[in-house]
């Protein structure tokens, strides 16, 4: 099993419809959950932290399931300017602050006009 | 806003040649990381550095590969004798304890 999986896409959106992206992680010792979003031969920055509640920031809210290893993003009111690839992203499991990350391949988002 | 820098944009290197990619990190961070990823391919985790040491690496991060801070602000990768596999874009990453971890603009290696 693939350590994140996420559904590579592409998702082909109007602009101001509600997009969803899911993903699973296979590390049970994941304590740390991110959405970060890559723009095409760019660094990867960070969207959002993911909490158990949940949480939202603006038209971003993300959700996570512990017991089902899943973590969820949506996107309300979609702009021209949310397209970019969305990748979920877990902790590797270790203590201590210097613990690396574990990223997925990424979602593909293509906001149109 | 402070950010992580990295030189040079794009190296250019034959097989077998050695290669220094460079980092200076956020001047108020303690962990340091790099990371790479293969175009088309996911980001993948290569090591971790705290305290002037290595903290967790990958099996990608094999004797081919070195990190170093050799100073207060830099923090360089270096890989000994490049293959073409390893041809992708580095990205330096650091954070404080526990904290968001902010990528640099990355390297682009090409090996020929």
């Amino acid at each position: 099993r693939k350590e994140v999986e996420q559904d590579p896409g592409p998702f082909n959106v109007p602009e101001g419809a509600t997009v969803a992206f899911n993903c699973t992680y296979s590390n049970s010792a994941s304590q740390s959950f991110f959405w970060y979003r890559q723009d095409c031969r760019k660094e990867p920055k960070l969207l959002m932290s993911v909490y158990s509640s949940g949480n939202e920031d603006g038209r971003f809210t993300a959700q996570l399931n512990r017991a089902s290893q899943y973590i969820s993003l949506l996107i309300r009111d979609s702009k021209l300017s949310d397209s970019a690839t969305y990748l979920c992203v877990v902790n590797r499991g270790l203590r201590g602050g210097a613990d690396g990350l574990t990223f997925g391949k990424g979602t593909h988002l293509i906001i149109q006009p | 806003e402070p950010e992580v820098t990295q030189t040079p944009s794009h190296q250019v290197t034959q097989m077998g040649q050695e290669v220094i990619l460079r980092c200076v990190p956020i001047s108020n961070h303690l962990y340091f990381y790099w990371y790479r990823q293969i175009l088309g391919q996911k980001v993948e985790f290569l090591v971790s550095f705290y305290n002037n040491e290595i903290s967790e690496k990958s099996e990608i991060f094999d004797d081919q590969f070195s990190v170093e801070r050799p100073d207060g602000s830099n923090f360089t990768l270096k890989i000994r004798s490049t293959k073409l596999e390893d041809s992708a874009m580095y990205f330096c990453a650091s954070s404080e304890f526990f904290g968001t971890k902010y990528f640099g603009p990355g390297t682009r290696l090409t090996v020929t």
